[in-house]
């Protein structure tokens, strides 16, 4: 089956600790994104990447850092400097321009 | 830059009842038009969307929307709900600028189907 696959569904992070999300997608697109999710703030984009080995800023990049070295993987850290991480965190893929995009199901970052 | 005003949070409604879900957008350039649909804990998927043509645009599940230039909007509605549509709706905007699809979403509207 071809789809967007997150992990983990939940994670839970300590003061001070960097986390990994992982994003992986096999539908062969070349565009990928990391949205978060807060209550009532609908989705706001952190990173995207167009292409392998290229990614730009989002609007509320700050606290994060992604990769793309591969075309099926974009992972996303969330660093000790993102002081309020607390939120559901949405990857999603597509072609790039005027076309539908992709969701994972989502992984949930809590803090400790 | 683009906006999406989603003036409504919740809209509570009972079965077999109409419903429309307003969505108004903001934007110097022309744009391309979607609305997600969002189940508790998951991810988003694609309802319907709007690049050109009819201003009439139909999705899945029974649902529509239609485009409105002058008045910028693009309101869902579906004529009939069911316990099932009970979920979390997002609109979206793409700005047509050949620099990527980046969508900018609303804040949503909840859907309550009530029996």
């Amino acid at each position: 089956d071809g789809g967007i696959t997150q992990s983990p569904k939940y994670l839970f992070r300590k003061e001070g600790q960097n986390v990994t999300l992982s994003c992986e997608q096999n539908l062969n697109h070349d565009a990928m994104y990391w949205y978060r999710q807060d209550p009532g703030q609908g989705l706001r984009l952190i990173y995207y990447s167009q292409i392998v080995n290229d990614f730009q800023k989002g609007d509320i990049a700050e606290g994060y850092s992604v990769s793309r070295e591969k075309k099926e993987s974009f992972p996303l850290t969330v660093t000790s400097a993102q002081k309020n991480p607390t939120a559901f965190y949405l990857c999603a893929s597509g072609t790039g321009f005027q076309e539908t995009q992709y969701f994972g199901p989502g992984t949930r970052l809590l803090v400790l | 830059a683009q906006s999406v005003t989603q003036l409504d949070s919740q809209v509570p409604v009972f079965e077999e009842a109409p419903v429309e879900l307003r969505c108004n957008y903001s934007s110097s350039v022309s744009v391309y038009l979607f609305w997600y649909v969002q189940y508790p804990n998951q991810g988003l998927q694609l309802l319907l969307k709007y690049l050109s043509g009819s201003t009439l645009v139909k999705g899945i599940n029974g649902f529509e929307a239609e485009f409105n230039k002058s008045q910028t909007s693009f309101h869902l509605r579906k004529p009939s709900v069911h316990i099932s549509d009970t979920a979390e709706y997002f609109c979206a905007v793409e700005a047509v600028t050949g620099g990527g699809n980046k969508l900018t979403f609303g804040t949503g509207t909840q859907l309550k189907v009530e029996l």
